[in-house]
């Protein structure tokens, strides 16, 4: 998967607990990018990077913060996790241009 | 009206089948067209990237955009069951941030 890292791969919590979901790149990418895959859905964007400590909200950005403090890894944290929020996550990386994305193989979270 | 639309089908066709899968999008800003391919419990892979109206053959893959109808195919030759898959149209409107997926086509290639 493109050098791309996500983990945990399965997580289980309950309502209200906070959850962080880890993303690593070993590719020197600049851009990373947190989307969730929902059926009736499909992919949307939550939140993503443009550098170092440069974040920008998403499409669906409500109740979810990232953080970036090294080029390599991209943290997607639910402060107080909630049901409507079971779905599975996938980081992805691009180089130059947005739109040639690498996916990671997917987190998949269910809440309680 | 949705930005970018794509049948979920399910699409299920023989071995050898010439398959087309289609999106149509609502911008007439969007440049950049994608087609992205994700087995089952995997992430997806970029199969197709094109960035003008025409057609962008890979090997059995055919990529086909009209901007003048907002339309884009991608059409797979010889169909092998290991094209089973679920396909993803993603349209990009030039800006950081501006990728719109379609919600994918599953489709099932039977022996």
């Amino acid at each position: 998967d493109a050098g791309i890292t996500q983990s945990p791969r399965h997580k289980v919590t309950e309502t209200g607990t906070p959850v962080t979901l880890r993303c690593h790149q070993t590719e020197n990418h600049r851009y990373m990018y947190w989307y969730r895959q929902d059926p009736g859905h499909g992919l949307r964007l939550i939140h993503y990077s443009y550098g170092v400590k440069d974040t920008d909200k998403g499409e669906v950005s409500d109740g979810y913060s990232v953080s970036r403090s090294k080029t390599e890894d991209f943290l997607l944290t639910l402060e107080s996790a909630t049901s409507s929020q079971t779905s599975v996550y996938f980081c992805a990386i691009s180089g130059i241009k947005e739109e040639k994305l690498f996916f990671g193989s997917g987190t998949q979270l269910s809440v309680l | 009206q949705k930005e970018v639309e794509q049948d979920p089908g399910p699409l299920s066709v023989p071995e050898g089948a010439i398959v087309s899968l289609n999106c149509t999008y609502s911008n007439s800003a969007f440049q950049y067209f994608m087609w992205y391919r994700q087995y089952s419990r995997k992430g997806p892979e970029l199969l197709m990237y094109t960035y003008s109206s025409g057609n962008k053959e890979d090997g059995r893959f055919t990529a086909q955009v009209d901007k003048s109808s907002k339309y884009i195919s991608l059409f797979i030759r010889d169909s092998q069951p290991s094209d089973s898959a679920t396909y993803l149209c993603a349209i990009h409107g030039g800006s950081q941030g501006n990728l719109i997926f379609g919600k994918g086509t599953k489709l099932s290639v039977k022996p």
